[in-house]
């Protein structure tokens, strides 16, 4: 199975940056497309889809949200943080069954 | 508007069943794969099982693997989740999940939540 390592909190302040990591035990990378997506949980919703393929902004997301990286090392940025994003954020890997995700990184205001 | 209306949760004892349903609208139903995704109470979220849009692929987590088992009906833009042999660690609100192009999570209904306990 591969796995999908964040760290489990990020303390930002409004108006800054925040990055979010995602590190996979295996590349996730096929075709030169990262098969790695990111989604944002708020407390009592669903989760949503932030970014797909690694760097694909999903539709109504807004442009402060960006993904990067590729192979096995992945980030989610934020920029600049609102207090709307206060969430936790999620990786997930496509790549491979069975499908997996990160444990999870809850954003905090510092 | 894409909508998935999951129905079905409930408190179940240990060892009995339970069968989810997942009402999808909105898009072309029987374009797109589709999953089950469950969350344990203050948990993160955990793949449950995917079925591709004919049926032909179908995959489970080791987890749920010849307890659970996802189907389908296109004409009735319904998924299901058949529950067998349920267990306190099936504790979880469960989300039906409909796939993107590559396999991405795109759209996600508001969940049931089922409760193993006696």
């Amino acid at each position: 199975d591969i796995v999908l390592t964040q760290s489990p909190t990020l303390a930002v302040s409004l108006e800054q940056r925040g990055t979010i990591s995602c590190k996979t035990s295996q590349n996730v990378d096929n075709y030169g497309i990262s098969f790695m997506h990111w989604y944002q949980q708020k407390p009592g919703q669903q989760p949503k889809l932030l970014i797909y393929e690694g760097s694909n902004l999903a539709s109504g997301i807004p442009a402060r949200f960006s993904g990067s990286g590729s192979g096995t090392d992945f980030t989610l940025t934020i920029d600049p943080v609102e207090a709307d994003d206060i969430a936790t954020y999620y990786c997930h890997q496509s790549r491979d069954y069975p499908r997996t995700f990160g444990g999870g990184t809850k954003l905090k205001l510092k | 508007e894409v909508q998935l209306v999951e129905s079905g949760g409930g408190l179940v004892q240990p060892g009995r069943s339970l069968k989810l349903s997942c009402l999808a609208s909105g898009f072309t139903f029987s374009n797109y794969g589709m999953n089950w995704i469950r969350q344990a109470p203050g948990k993160g979220l955990e793949w449950v099982a995917s079925i591709s849009s004919s049926s032909s692929y179908i995959y489970y987590a080791d987890t749920v693997k010849g307890r659970l088992t996802i189907s389908r009906d296109n004409a009735k833009n319904t998924l299901y989740l058949q529950m067998t042999s349920l267990r306190s660690e099936d504790t979880a609100l469960y989300y039906c999940v409909r796939q993107g192009y590559r396999d991405w999570f795109a759209y996600w209904g508001q969940g049931t939540l089922v409760t193993v306990s006696s």
